[in-house]
């Protein structure tokens, strides 16, 4: 069964530092999303992308953020000047469609640790 | 905003029916979902149910929806070592395409 694929498993990174997170989208799938999740916290929503722009993004996603999908397969999130606060678990999701009802598929996830 | 609440966690025995409860605030849903996250595994899509619908069955897995009270709720029945993990809520809402989930509830089955 196709799925999500996410690296590094696990990044830490001094404060300050720049941080690319790689996410590889199933093959047919044309939405892409990143989401993070801090400890003991909700998972919350970071952005959306579809046909190489930026669909939403949240409050979150500040001007320390970026996505792009460089080579058309994979889909990266980075982070500039990273803070202690961006230390959570970062996951991809793609979907083939969107709308009311679209299932996302989830990659295992990048813990990202800040020091 | 849009906000989901789960409980952080659950044990149940072997064999015994799990419950796990979610609520939810915004009125223009469209679909919850249930998501389950093994360890060191991504979010897989258990079931999801239609916000018009109340009750969805499939094999051991119930969901029930009180849209009237935002309540979601997923029954494991005959609760097995392998059910084991963490479940998430979400749901998505009219106009946009992104999810909204909880906290996950981390379900320990106890042999």
């Amino acid at each position: 069964e196709p799925e999500v694929t996410q690296t590094p498993s696990h990044q830490v990174t001094q404060m300050g530092q720049e941080v690319i997170l790689r996410c590889v989208p199933i093959s047919n799938h044309l939405y892409f999303y990143w989401y993070r999740q801090i400890l003991g916290q909700k998972v919350e929503f970071l952005v959306s992308f579809y046909n190489n722009e930026i669909s939403e993004k949240s409050e979150i996603f500040d001007d320390r953020f970026s996505v792009e999908r460089p080579d058309g397969s994979n889909f990266t999130l980075k982070i500039r000047s990273t803070k202690l606060e961006d230390s959570a678990m970062y996951f991809c999701a793609t979907s083939r469609d969107r709308g009311s009802y679209n299932e996302q598929f989830f990659g295992p996830g990048t813990r990202l640790t800040v020091l | 905003g849009e906000d989901v609440e789960q409980s952080l966690f659950l044990s149940v025995r072997e064999g015994d029916s799990s419950v796990i409860n979610c609520t939810y605030t915004d009125s223009s849903s469209t679909y919850l979902y249930w998501y389950k996250q093994e360890p060191g595994a991504g979010l897989q899509l258990l079931t999801y149910i239609f916000s018009n619908m109340d009750m969805k069955q499939d094999q051991r897995l119930t969901v029930l929806l009180n849209k009237k009270d935002k309540h979601l709720s997923l029954r494991i029945a005959d609760t097995q070592t392998g059910d084991s993990a963490i479940y998430f809520c979400a749901e998505s809402i009219t106009g946009a395409n992104n999810l909204f989930f909880g906290t996950g509830t981390r379900l320990t089955v106890i042999p």
